[in-house]
């Protein structure tokens, strides 16, 4: 059974504080490696996709890394519109199913 | 990107009934899924949305509890049906296209079940 484990379950951080956040995957073959930023009251919003072990992908203050077991979010410098629920999520090989396994997301918090 | 929408965007229900909930797409999409999330849980999947086939449900979701059309490449319907308490949750449509590795999600529709 798939299975994705983020940490930490929140985070709370001052504005231009620069953090990680991580998650670690279980999964047969893994197709790709999903993050998604969630605000409140809305659907998650699609981040960036991992392939590849050494795989990075950047945009603006995120950059999202993958190993054969882990995945991390970089935040560099954030602001206080950073703040929302970071959710992971992993598509495997095989199987009928393409749709993703999500892991409980990370809360995070940019304080002033 | 796709642009996503859901209706309705959120309901109040009385215990037994049942509503559907419609997702339409602004372009073609292979791939159409179908999430609940509860309140302060993350996202999981009930089904995959199958173009003029039954839906592929996922283990402990059931077709008489989660009907699903999936008329053509552009809309998809779910309902849930005999509704609980337990069935209050945010249910989102997420929409990809295969072999692009992007997978997008509606805003979600808000259900209350009384």
């Amino acid at each position: 059974e798939d299975q994705v484990t983020q940490s930490p379950e929140a985070l709370r951080l001052q504005e231009g504080e620069s953090s990680s956040l991580n998650c670690s995957y279980t999964v047969s073959g893994l197709r790709g490696l999903f993050w998604y930023r969630q605000d409140p009251g809305k659907g998650p919003e699609f981040l960036f996709t991992l392939y590849s072990a050494g795989e990075e992908k950047e945009k603006e203050r995120l950059k999202a890394t993958l190993t054969k077991k882990e995945s991390f979010l970089h935040i560099t410098a954030p602001k206080p519109e950073d703040s929302a629920t970071y959710l992971c999520a992993v598509q495997a090989t095989g199987g009928g199913a393409d749709g993703l396994t999500f892991g409980k997301g990370t809360h995070l918090i940019i304080q002033p | 990107s796709a642009v996503i929408s859901q209706k309705p965007s959120r309901d109040i229900c009385q215990r037994g009934t049942s509503l559907t909930i419609q997702c339409q797409v602004d372009s073609q999409v292979t791939m159409m899924f179908w999430y609940r999330q509860q309140p302060g849980q993350s996202l999981t999947l009930i089904a995959t949305a199958n173009q003029g086939s039954e839906a592929t449900y996922e283990s402990g979701f059931v077709i008489d509890k989660f009907p699903i059309s999936r008329p053509n490449l552009t809309f998809s319907t779910l309902t849930v049906s005999n509704m609980s308490p337990e069935d209050s949750s945010i249910y989102l449509c997420s929409v990809g296209r295969r072999g692009i590795g992007e997978l997008f999600f509606g805003e979600g529709s808000r259900l209350t079940v009384l």
